[in-house]
């Protein structure tokens, strides 16, 4: 149980365009979702809290209009990464946890590349 | 703030060599430590929860356990396909479900 998936697992966009990537608990009812960043060789850093219904609360410099956050569904998740520039080039990790639940399920990841 | 040190940053073990990676933290009232294992390229995958000091989990080959400053994850007689990176992670009480990482141990197992 408790299996999250992500699409895409790769995308390679230009300079400018905007990318979507779908988060989705495929077992559970994800009451809250989690969307982290992770460069080569680092921790993972949070960038936003997102609860069903509810706008996402940003961590402090994450921008908000540039990494717009969707979470319309108990099962489901957005990120888009909007006007994207080469520096926004990372892998991005979502997670979900169910209601009464402290345990983050990871997704297997989105590695964007913004040529 | 709350801070999660792990150390080392690198280990490479022969197999059968047994070990333990170290997680040093400091919170505002531990609502849980969390371990993950990462593999290259993939998300996190959760291996165990501890909720206070004195508390041990076991799965298989690894063994977590928990004081009131650090936690340490203890590998037994390991096996190459035991190679990842471990990550802890601590959650604060009234901290919602939120998850601050260490940067990780990576672990290399050769035969």
């Amino acid at each position: 149980g408790a299996v999250v998936s992500q699409h895409p697992s790769r995308v390679i966009c230009k300079s400018g365009t905007s990318v979507k990537i779908e988060c989705r608990s495929l077992d559970f009812q994800a009451t809250t979702m989690f969307w982290y960043r992770q460069f080569p060789k680092k921790s993972l850093m949070l960038m936003a809290t997102s609860n069903e219904g509810s706008k996402a609360t940003y961590e402090q410099g994450v921008e908000k209009d540039k990494f717009l956050i969707n979470h319309a569904s108990l099962t489901l998740s957005t990120l888009t990464v909007t006007s994207a520039h080469p520096e926004d080039s990372s892998f991005y990790i979502c997670s979900a946890s169910g209601q009464n639940q402290e345990t983050q399920y990871f997704g297997p990841g989105t590695r964007l590349l913004v040529l | 703030e709350d801070q999660v040190t792990q150390s080392p940053e690198a280990l490479r073990l022969q197999e059968g060599e047994s070990s333990s990676l170290n997680c040093s933290y400091t919170v505002s009232g531990l609502r849980g430590l969390f371990w993950y294992r990462q593999d290259p390229g993939k998300g996190p995958e959760f291996l165990f929860t501890l909720y206070s000091a004195g508390e041990e989990k076991e799965k298989e080959r690894l063994k977590a356990t928990l004081t009131k400053k650090e936690s340490f994850l203890h590998i037994t007689a390991p096996k190459p396909e035991d190679s990842a990176t471990y990550l802890c992670a601590v959650q604060a009480a009234g901290g919602g479900n939120k998850l601050t990482f260490g940067t990780g141990t990576q672990l290399k197992v050769e035969l």
